[in-house]
């Protein structure tokens, strides 16, 4: 079983609708959670951290963490063209300073 | 505030050649990344260091690789001889404690080596 499971995707939501992202982890001892976007031909892009259970929420962006069950999820709502990119949830477990990443889930919103 | 900065952007070498990659990280971050990142395997760690010292480099593929971060300021990444199977982008990043260990990266080296 990987560390971080993300589904590859490609995951097509049209413009204007809620687009959801999902992503489970292994390790129970996580602590902190990240999703990063990545365009086409560039770096990961920080865009949301989350570390307590529940939502928070930055702008068309809201986090999700279910410690319980181990998942955290992404909503993007109303759905721009310019939001389609490549969304990579990373994990960072208690006593560790690395982030261990998904393989990333391809999102594209149809105009 | 000046982000990660990484040089060259693009680097096109032979085979058997050596590579270096410079990595300037963001002040006052005391960790610093290295990944590389191919459609096969996407994002691997290769190295971090903290406070310029190595801390896990289990993640170099071979002893053609070599990094370090002689200060603060400054890393390097070495790949000698190159192979064509190290054609990736190579991305360096960095992060605190007291940021909350979040990452921020750089623009990333893409290499191709012929």
């Amino acid at each position: 079983q990987k560390e971080v499971e993300q589904n590859s995707g490609p995951l097509s939501v049209p413009e204007g609708a809620i687009a959801s992202l999902n992503c489970t982890y292994s390790d129970r001892g996580s602590q902190s959670f990240f999703w990063y976007r990545q365009y086409s031909g560039k770096s990961p892009e920080l865009i949301m951290s989350i570390y307590s259970n529940g939502d928070k929420e930055d702008g068309r962006f809201t986090a999700q963490l279910n410690k319980a069950s181990q998942y955290v999820s992404l909503l993007i709502r109303d759905s721009q063209p310019s939001d389609s990119a490549t969304y990579l949830c990373a994990v960072r477990n208690f006593g560790n300073e690395k982030l261990t990443f998904g393989t990333g889930t391809r999102l594209t919103i149809i105009p | 505030d000046a982000g990660v900065i990484q040089s060259p952007r693009h680097e096109v070498t032979e085979m058997g050649q050596e590579v270096t990659l410079r990595c300037k990280p963001i002040s006052g971050h005391d960790y610093l990344f290295w990944y590389r990142q191919t459609m096969m395997r996407g994002l691997e760690l290769l190295i971090y260091f903290n406070n310029n010292v190595p801390i896990d480099d289990s993640g170099m593929p071979e002893d053609r690789f070599s990094a370090k971060m002689p200060n603060a300021s400054f890393s390097t990444l070495k790949i000698q001889p190159s192979e064509p199977r190290d054609s990736a982008v190579y991305f360096c990043a960095s992060s605190s404690e007291w940021a909350s260990y979040e990452q921020y990266f750089g623009p990333g080296t893409r290499l191709t080596v012929t």
